[in-house]
């Protein structure tokens, strides 16, 4: 069974930062990417970040980039998502998920976790 | 504003058949990227449904049915239950946008 926890969600002031934190079980963590997702009631369902099995490639939404850095720790089996110069359009739920490939290169999300809420706010 | 676009509401009677749409473009379905679905129960996280344009992941009831074609795709439910109402995401990939959701349907059972 796959299990995806997030945690370090809160609120935070304009400016400020968070570090999100996704604990990983049932599955060989290590040799899977994994996603950032985020959700607001206003703009729905937008992809954040992926990072690779190994850690060594990182992609970004041009939303979060120069700003979010996505990492990960194979040996305790997480993922982290360094959240910077948040605004209150960061506000949002915001989901790990277990990447997945589907023939050669088609990418998807499989599990997700139950979110961690981020609010933004003065 | 998604770039999958997805009727806001669908509802229909119990076992009844209803279908969603997802009308994307150039640069994303019609591009030849797969779709994916998925299921979010409200207060709950999103559960993949489909992936692959057309497959179902274990456990997910046959029910469920998926098709593409060009730049659209769309989810069938058939044989409606009240465990099925929730909100509904087509997801694909844009060449200039990367991975892209859909607007979201919502599904209600009456």
């Amino acid at each position: 069974q796959v299990y995806l926890v997030e945690s370090g969600g809160g609120v935070v002031q304009p400016g400020g930062s968070l570090r999100l934190s996704c604990a990983a079980s049932g599955f060989s963590f290590s040799t899977y990417g994994m996603h950032w997702v985020r959700q607001t009631p206003g703009k729905g369902l937008e992809w954040v970040s992926l990072i690779s099995y190994d850690g060594t490639n990182q992609y970004y939404a041009d939303s979060v980039k120069g700003r979010f850095t996505v990492s990960r720790d194979n040996t305790r089996n997480r993922v982290f998502l360094q959240m910077n110069s948040l605004t209150t359009d960061d506000t949002a739920v915001y989901y790990c998920s277990k990447m997945a490939i589907y023939g050669q290169s088609s990418i998807y999300f499989h599990y997700w976790g139950q979110g961690a809420q981020v609010i933004v706010s003065s | 504003q998604s770039v999958l676009t997805q009727p806001p509401s669908v509802s229909g009677a119990p076992g009844q058949r209803v279908t969603i749409s997802c009308t994307g473009s150039a640069s994303n379905i019609g591009a030849g990227f797969d779709v994916q679905w998925y299921q979010q129960p409200r207060g709950a996280a999103p559960k993949l449904l489909i992936y692959g344009n057309t497959n179902r992941p274990s456990g997910v009831p046959d029910r469920f049915s998926a098709s593409k074609s060009g730049t659209s795709a769309s989810l069938a439910i058939t044989g409606l239950q009240a465990e099925d109402e929730a909100d509904y995401y087509c997801q694909g990939y844009d060449t200039s946008l990367g991975y892209v959701f859909g607007s979201g349907t919502k599904v209600t059972v009456l």
